[in-house]
């Protein structure tokens, strides 16, 4: 069974950091690439970041560019969200997500965790 | 970027009728277009991908349609889990982009 569990958010003052984690499970995780989509409380989804398979392909969303950075590690079956300078509107529910297709940077999202909450406030 | 417009805003029907919720992008984006199902408190679910693909272990009664522009999802006969938020979403172009949401009500 696919498991993909989210952890390191919080309360957060703006211009601070935090780095979020993803713990995979289930399926051969090295073979796929990888997510973060966030949900504004009450709002709809915006894709922030994707991660292929082997760390060659990188993409983010122009929100975050140049503030976020995507990376993986797939010893560890684990997947990163390094967020710096953050702002109030990056208060999100963050979701890590799995591409659908083994070694194609899709983005479609097969699995989802149940997020973490990033609250940035002071 | 790729703007995604759903309709209606909100859907009000009974169970066993038959639901039908719109995507419309701004430019096309081919075949390239997912369906997600989201109920409170929860992940979204893939339902649709690549327009008219249905997900692992999706019923039947979910089916799609539409290339190019226009979109259509499809609910056959709805049953009372189905009542829930429904998302577009685009993977044609970077970056990817979803719908602001179709909520399906019960009537």
């Amino acid at each position: 069974e696919v498991q993909l569990v989210e952890s390191g958010g919080g309360l957060v003052q703006p211009g601070r950091s935090l780095r979020l984690s993803c713990a995979a499970s289930g399926f051969t995780f090295d073979d796929y690439a990888m997510h973060w989509v966030r949900q504004a409380p009450g709002k709809g989804l915006e894709w922030v970041s994707g991660i292929s398979w082997n760390s060659g392909s990188i993409g983010y969303a122009d929100s975050v560019k140049g503030r976020f950075t995507i990376s993986r590690d797939n010893a560890k079956n684990s997947l990163y969200l390094q967020m710096n300078s953050l702002r109030a509107e990056d208060t999100a529910l963050y979701y890590c997500a799995k591409a659908p297709t083994p070694q194609q940077l899709v983005l479609y999202f097969d699995y989802w965790g149940q997020g973490t909450l990033v609250t940035v406030s002071s | 970027e790729i703007v995604l417009t759903q309709s209606p805003a909100t859907l009000s029907l009974s169970p066993g009728e038959r639901a039908t919720l719109s995507c419309r992008a701004s430019q096309s984006v081919s075949s390239y277009l997912a369906w997600y199902q989201q109920k409170p408190g929860q992940a979204p679910r893939l339902l649709i991908y690549d327009a008219s693909n249905r997900a692992t272990g999706i019923p039947a009664r979910f089916s799609g349609s539409g290339s190019g522009t226009d979109f259509t999802l499809t609910i056959s006969s709805l049953e009372p889990e189905d009542f829930a938020v429904y998302y577009c979403q685009q993977r044609s172009n970077w970056p990817a982009t979803f719908g602001q949401g179709t909520k399906l009500e019960i009537k």
